[in-house]
């Protein structure tokens, strides 16, 4: 089974300061995506990053970068600078692409940034 | 507004009725997925559309649910004989056939079964 698991509930982080979300996956495929999906209150779901499991090169948009470790299954995201407005349920999804590909889902990190 | 876009955005129904949700995609996309949002929770899979063709669902989707997409372009959700564990956001996204597959999400719809 595919699965992706997210170990902290909560999280944290004085503004300006950098936090680190942890995620982790499970799968037996060898081309796959991970994401990052960023989830405000009330707000719809966007997407904060992307990594293509092919590529050994870490993702990087502005202030948030991933740490992709492929044989350890880990896909973690850093938050530098951290905003206000970067508080948010911030989630971990996996992308196989079979015949009938799907995005799963973490169960989500809350982050709040106390100013 | 070239966004996904679900309606209602908020639906309070009692325990026994009927209910339906609709979702259009981003015009271009091929692909429509619904998923199902418990507080606190991550969204899981419902089921999956290419283009008109139903051809994932999961266990999650009960025999009171079926999901339509007519003519491969909006969707509908119904729920029939609504329980009060169907209380929940339901997402809906759609994404362009491709390696550089990215999901778009729309504002979901809130259901209260009371």
């Amino acid at each position: 089974a595919q699965t992706v698991t997210q170990s902290q509930p909560e999280m944290s982080v004085q503004e300006a300061e950098t936090v680190t979300l942890s995620c982790t996956y499970d799968t037996s495929e060898s081309d796959y995506y991970l994401f990052w999906y960023k989830q405000p209150p009330s707000r719809q779901m966007i997407l904060v990053i992307r990594q293509e499991a092919y590529k050994q090169q870490n993702a990087t948009e502005n202030r948030f970068s991933v740490n992709f470790q492929k044989a350890a299954k880990s896909f973690s995201l850093k938050i530098s600078d951290s905003q206000l407005g970067d508080a948010a349920m911030y989630f971990c999804a996996y992308y196989v692409k079979t015949s009938y590909d799907k995005v799963i889902f973490g169960p989500g990190t809350s982050l709040s940034v106390i100013p | 507004d070239t966004g996904v876009s679900q309606n209602p955005r908020h639906k309070i129904t009692k325990r026994g009725q009927n209910v339906t949700f609709r979702c259009d995609p981003i015009s271009e996309h091929n692909r429509l997925y619904w998923y199902r949002q418990t507080l606190g929770q991550g969204p899981e899979f419902l089921t999956y559309f290419q283009n008109e063709a139903q051809l994932e669902k999961s266990r999650l989707l009960s025999d009171r649910f079926s999901a339509e997409r007519p003519k491969g372009s909006f969707s509908t959700l119904e729920i029939q004989r609504t329980e009060q564990g169907d209380s929940a956001m339901y997402l809906c996204a759609s994404s362009l056939q491709g390696r550089n597959t990215e999901a778009f999400f729309g504002q979901g719809t809130r259901l209260t079964v009371v």
